[in-house]
């Protein structure tokens, strides 16, 4: 099983700046990486794919990057919406797996 | 558009067997993959299994023994069964579309998620 780890667990930033969020993998994962957004009592919502490519509707402050086992979900200029919990999946191998999730939090 | 809805009942007694179902609607379930996913009050997210277009599933082995996943074309219905629930199976239950590019596995459509809990 591909163990996902995310840091940090809480991220403080202001409105308007950069946000880096961090995945890291136990093996390789190649390109097989997720990014979901969840916002409190709402279904996860998917934000990025294959690493990188934005899902559709994902405004482009969003961007994903990284190979094999580190992945970085970077926020250009967070807007009050942005404020939410953060999850990393991998879906190179079974069983599926999640990070444990980063929750960002207005400064 | 696709929607989903997970239904089932919200208690549970220990011991006893979780079924939820999830209907679609927008589209026919037939050439789509479909997963349960579950996460516990305050957690993380954890994928259950997926059935694909043929009925062929894949299990969490953490939860295997316990799972069954089918599926009912004619009322485009995905249905789940947990056997010998404990307390730890209490959770929010989603269920989710897997995407349509093949052999890529993550989720562009889920339900809104249904709470079970497992109380006697």
């Amino acid at each position: 099983e591909r163990v996902m780890t995310q840091s940090p667990d809480t991220l403080s930033v202001s409105p308007g700046d950069r946000a880096t969020l961090s995945c890291r993998a136990s093996q390789s994962v190649s390109s097989g990486l997720a990014w979901y957004q969840q916002k409190p009592g709402r279904a996860p919502r998917l934000l990025i794919y294959s690493v990188s490519t934005r899902a559709t509707g994902i405004p482009a402050r969003f961007s994903g990057s990284g190979s094999g086992t580190e992945f970085t979900l970077t926020i250009s200029s967070l807007q009050s919406e942005d404020f939410a919990i953060y999850y990393c999946q991998q879906y190179d191998n079974w069983p599926l797996t999640f990070g444990q999730g980063t929750r960002l939090e207005i400064k | 558009q696709v929607q989903l809805q997970e239904s089932g009942p919200g208690l549970v007694k220990p011991s006893e067997t979780l079924s939820l179902t999830c209907t679609v609607s927008g589209g026919s379930i037939s050439p789509s993959y479909w997963s349960w996913f579950r996460q516990p009050a305050g957690k993380g997210l954890e994928w259950i299994g997926r059935i694909d277009p043929p009925g062929d599933t894949v299990y969490n082995p953490s939860l295997k023994s316990r799972l069954t996943m089918s599926k009912e074309p004619s009322k485009n219905q995905i249905s789940l069964k947990l056997t010998s629930v404990t307390a730890a199976d209490t959770a929010v239950y989603y269920c989710a579309r897997e995407t349509e590019v093949p052999g890529q596995r993550w989720f562009d459509y889920w339900g809104h998620g249904t709470l079970v809990t497992v109380s006697s």
